[in-house]
């Protein structure tokens, strides 16, 4: 089945520098990798995938991931942080689409602090 | 745009209760998902719909029964609650399955007494 590890439970960055928060993924055939994040008491709000095609993927609020096959990895970038991107963030795998595979695993979060 | 809708958001039930929860995904969504959260936890998968019918399952305990309207909305019936149950309840929905995003709603915060 699949998953993902998100290695660091918290980031702390510097409002203006750029952020990494790290994913790297386990499945079976091609991936589709998701990042969400979470603010406090709220749902978890898609920011962006990848499906195909190019490595790099942009999304929300200037965020931007890329995918390294021979890593294994997915990984969130940011080039300037700002104190409002402060929250948690999840990374997310599905396997190919098969019978049953609805099943999408998220990985442990990762608490990312941006300090001005 | 319309988002996915929960309710309620918030409830409190004493152990060995029933609850039932709803989801009402985005429209023209046809997928819908059930995830648990609990506190300082990632989500965990639940149970998922397409066009009414299960079609997938993950570590949603017996207790638990889920199912899919004609209207797409969703029920999660829980019973026999227990503490352990404590948790906040994420549906989210689709447009289809596989590599489409899964939009998420608010949440409903169960607290089991």
């Amino acid at each position: 089945a699949q998953s993902v590890a998100q290695p660091e439970d918290q980031v702390n960055v510097a409002e203006g520098n750029p952020l990494t928060v790290k994913c790297t993924y386990s499945v079976s055939g091609n991936p589709y990798l998701f990042w969400y994040v979470q603010y406090p008491n709220r749902g978890l709000q898609f920011l962006l995938k990848y499906i195909t095609g190019d490595n790099l993927v942009k999304g929300s609020y200037g965020f931007e991931a890329e995918f390294n096959k021979s890593q294994t990895s997915f990984h969130l970038k940011k080039p300037s942080a700002l104190v409002s991107d402060s929250a948690l963030y999840f990374c997310a795998v599905r396997g190919p689409p098969t019978y049953n595979n609805n099943d999408m695993r998220f990985g442990a979060g990762t608490r990312l602090t941006v300090k001005p | 745009a319309a988002g996915v809708i929960q309710s309620p958001r918030h409830l409190i039930k004493e152990k060995r209760e029933t609850a039932t929860l709803k989801c009402y995904p985005i429209p023209r969504h046809d997928t819908v998902y059930w995830y648990q959260q609990g506190p300082g936890q990632d989500p965990q998968f639940l149970i998922s719909f397409y066009e009414k019918m299960q079609s997938d399952k993950g570590s949603i305990p017996d207790r638990f029964s889920a199912q899919q309207f004609s209207d797409y909305h969703s029920e999660l019936n829980m019973s026999s609650l227990e503490l352990g149950d404590s948790a906040l309840y994420f549906c989210a929905s689709s447009m289809g399955q596989g590599n489409t995003e899964a939009f998420f709603g608010q949440g409903t915060r169960l607290t089991v007494v």
